[in-house]
């Protein structure tokens, strides 16, 4: 099954931007549909984003929309996630996930704080 | 967007109990309804998909049914493992969502 592993995090001043990487292996990316999904600290989960097999299809949680971008590179089985504009409430894990069949990776934290 | 509520928020329970968890989406949605299970500090596992279908490996105790805008997740005999906080997520369209989650402790 695949396994997928978030990178990226780390410390952020509130307005900057992050991007983050998620590299899977066990299986070519290119046969899989992709989210990103966060958590803040003691928190419930929160679907963010999905980028279709090929990458010709994109969708975003209504808040989220224009303030992050979903990309995928197939060549490097690869999937990432642009944040623009952070703010502190943007502090949460983020986990990169495959659409069917789900698998799940151990997230990254970020942390917006000045 | 399709918002979903569980009920309740939070559950105590002894270990042998049976449990029940409501889901209920704001409009009426397909069957595609799954259920996850997280433990502190872990991932979501994905227990439950298309409302009822069984993730392979997860033990039977695990009963989801529903359909329309309600939905739930039964744990027939609960097992000290099953402590744990528990969600619901659609995938009827985008943007998908998750419910707030229950939470099951132990009594």
């Amino acid at each position: 099954q695949a396994q997928l592993v978030e990178s990226g995090g780390g410390v952020v001043r509130p307005g900057g931007s992050l991007r983050l990487s998620c590299a899977v292996s066990r299986v070519s990316l290119s046969n899989y549909g992709l989210h990103w999904i966060r958590q803040a600290p003691g928190k419930g989960l929160e679907w963010m984003a999905f980028i279709s097999k090929d990458g010709s299809t994109e969708h975003y949680a209504d808040s989220l929309k224009g303030r992050i971008t979903i990309s995928r590179d197939n060549s490097r089985d690869t999937l990432f996630l642009q944040m623009n504009s952070l703010r502190v409430d943007d502090t949460a894990v983020y986990y990169c996930a495959t659409d069917w069949p789900v698998n799940w990776g151990q997230g990254t934290l970020v942390t917006v704080s000045s | 967007a399709i918002q979903l509520t569980q009920s309740p928020s939070s559950l105590s329970a002894s270990v042998g109990d049976r449990v029940t968890i409501s889901c209920r989406a704001s409009q009426a949605i397909s069957s595609c309804l799954n259920w996850y299970q997280q433990r502190p500090e872990k991932p979501p596992k994905l227990l439950i998909y298309h409302t009822s279908t069984l993730e392979s490996g997860v033990p039977s105790r695990f009963v989801g049914s529903g359909s329309g805008t309600d939905f739930t997740l039964t744990i027939s005999s609960l097992q000290p493992e099953d402590f744990a906080t528990y969600y619901c997520q659609h995938c009827n369209s985008y943007p998908y969502s998750f419910g707030p989650g229950t939470k099951l402790e132990m009594k």
